[in-house]
């Protein structure tokens, strides 16, 4: 059964800072790898999808890696601003379960001027 | 825009009635899926299609059903809501890349 686990639960930065959020799963037999935001009362939006051939993708100030032999993702935020507060989740699809999302916890960031 | 849509926002019922969450997709994507999530669970899969006429459960489905009698709804039923039901709901589907996209989610409220 896929797990997926994200480190930090939580993360409180000044606004500039460069952070990395990271997420490990246990199958690597995936799909792909997808990064959420999630805000508050709010749906998921995709951030970012890595197809299980690729090792990054880039978009705007948001960088995500895959490396699917040790299991490991993350999501890299440049220059950190108020407005990226929200909780940041990730989820891999497939393995033996095509079609189907297992999701990390999430990371809850905040950002503070 | 082709979108994903819930309905309603925001239900309160009673222990034991019926609810119908309704979900509606105009993109023609064919696997479409129900979570639920909760606090310190995260986002579990409830059931879900990879077309019509099919349906699967997923890890939590006791208690809840699904129908997918054309390609843009899966209405899920909740068929005795019972108070360990409350939670938000989220209806997604997945694109050819295998990009999920969600819904706006579903508030449900059972006392």
């Amino acid at each position: 059964k896929q797990e997926v686990t994200q480190i930090p639960a939580a993360l409180s930065v000044p606004e500039g800072e460069n952070l990395v959020l990271n997420c490990s799963f246990t199958d690597s037999a995936i799909y792909n790898l997808q990064w959420f935001r999630q805000d508050p009362g709010k749906g998921l939006t995709s951030l970012l999808l890595i197809q299980s051939s690729q090792r990054e993708q880039t978009s705007g100030r948001l960088n995500a890696s895959l490396d699917k032999s040790s299991g490991r993702s993350t999501l890299y935020i440049a220059a950190s601003q108020p407005g990226d507060s929200a909780t940041y989740l990730c989820a891999v699809l497939g393995g033996t379960s095509y079609g189907k999302l297992t999701f990390g916890q999430g990371t809850i960031l905040t950002v503070h001027p | 825009d082709a979108e994903i849509t819930q309905s309603p926002r925001h239900k309160i019922t009673e222990t034991g009635r019926q609810v119908t969450l309704a979900c509606h997709q105009t993109w023609n994507h064919n696997n479409m899926f129900w979570y639920r999530q909760d606090l310190g669970h995260g986002l579990r899969l409830i059931h879900y299609s990879y077309g019509v006429q099919d349906t699967n459960k997923g890890e939590v489905s006791d208690g809840y059903s699904v129908s997918r009698s054309n390609t843009e709804d899966l209405p899920l039923t909740l068929e005795s809501a019972a108070s360990s039901q409350t939670s938000v709901y989220f209806c997604a589907t997945l694109g050819g890349t295998g990009e999920l996209f969600f819904g706006e989610g579903s508030r449900l409220t059972v006392l």
